[in-house]
């Protein structure tokens, strides 16, 4: 069972336009969030995360917003830059977890 | 500072073949961490090794199982291999057992035919 879920495969964006990422989860013990970007041929590099005692966390381009009653996190970049075209992956773990949960990873494309 | 290295990047098997990995972490990290990564499924947690003992597992059959050294240098193996072990298997390291950041090396595509 998929604990943790991206419903979107693929995203097509325009440069300097607005990225939103969506992950849902299902596990109301989930307490930290992270989300990870993916170059082909290259391992996941973690990009920003937020614990559940917030509702949003910042890292230049990049927010993370957290909504605890839907179990639905998304990630924003702005403006968005061909650089940025990778696969995101959320992941989840409850405080004193033993495993991270990752989603499917949602392919993102930024069209110069 | 090197990033976790893992050996080899590519490997085609057979069905019925066994397999041995090999991950590197970050000098200092003390934790490793392995996954499964496959289109349909993402990453899945195949286990967690620290100090030489595996500390956490994820829900996989006894044919995948690993090893950590002395030098936090892991391995993993698989043993009678089936085609849907074809995915890519990625290593991450941390400093600390359930440190959020992981730094995950390239991965090693494995083909079984």
């Amino acid at each position: 069972d998929q604990q943790v879920k991206q419903n979107s495969p693929s995203l097509s964006v325009q440069e300097g336009r607005i990225s939103i990422l969506n992950c849902d989860y299902t596990n109301s013990m989930f307490d930290y969030f992270l989300w990870y970007k993916k170059y082909p041929a290259e391992g996941p590099t973690f990009l920003i995360s937020i614990s559940s005692i917030k509702d949003k966390n910042e890292d230049g381009r990049f927010t993370v917003f957290l909504n605890k009653s839907a179990k639905h996190l998304s990630l924003h970049i702005v403006p968005s830059q061909p650089g940025d075209s990778a696969v995101y992956f959320c992941a989840a773990m409850s405080h004193g977890g033993n495993q991270f949960y990752f989603g499917t990873g949602t392919s993102l494309t930024v069209i110069p | 500072k090197a990033g976790v290295t893992q050996t080899p990047r590519y490997l085609i098997k057979t069905r019925g073949q066994q397999v041995t990995l090999s991950c590197s972490p970050i000098s200092g990290h003390r934790s490793v961490s392995w996954y499964q990564q496959t289109p349909g499924q993402g990453l899945q947690f195949l286990f967690e090794y620290f100090s030489e003992t595996q500390r956490n597992k994820g829900n996989f059959p006894g044919r995948f199982s690993g090893r950590q050294f002395s030098n936090s240098r892991s391995e993993m193996n698989v043993s009678t291999l089936e085609l849907g072990d074809s995915a890519l298997y990625l290593c991450a390291s941390s400093r600390d057992l359930q440190v959020l950041e992981q730094y995950f090396g390239p991965g090693t595509r494995l083909t079984v035919t």
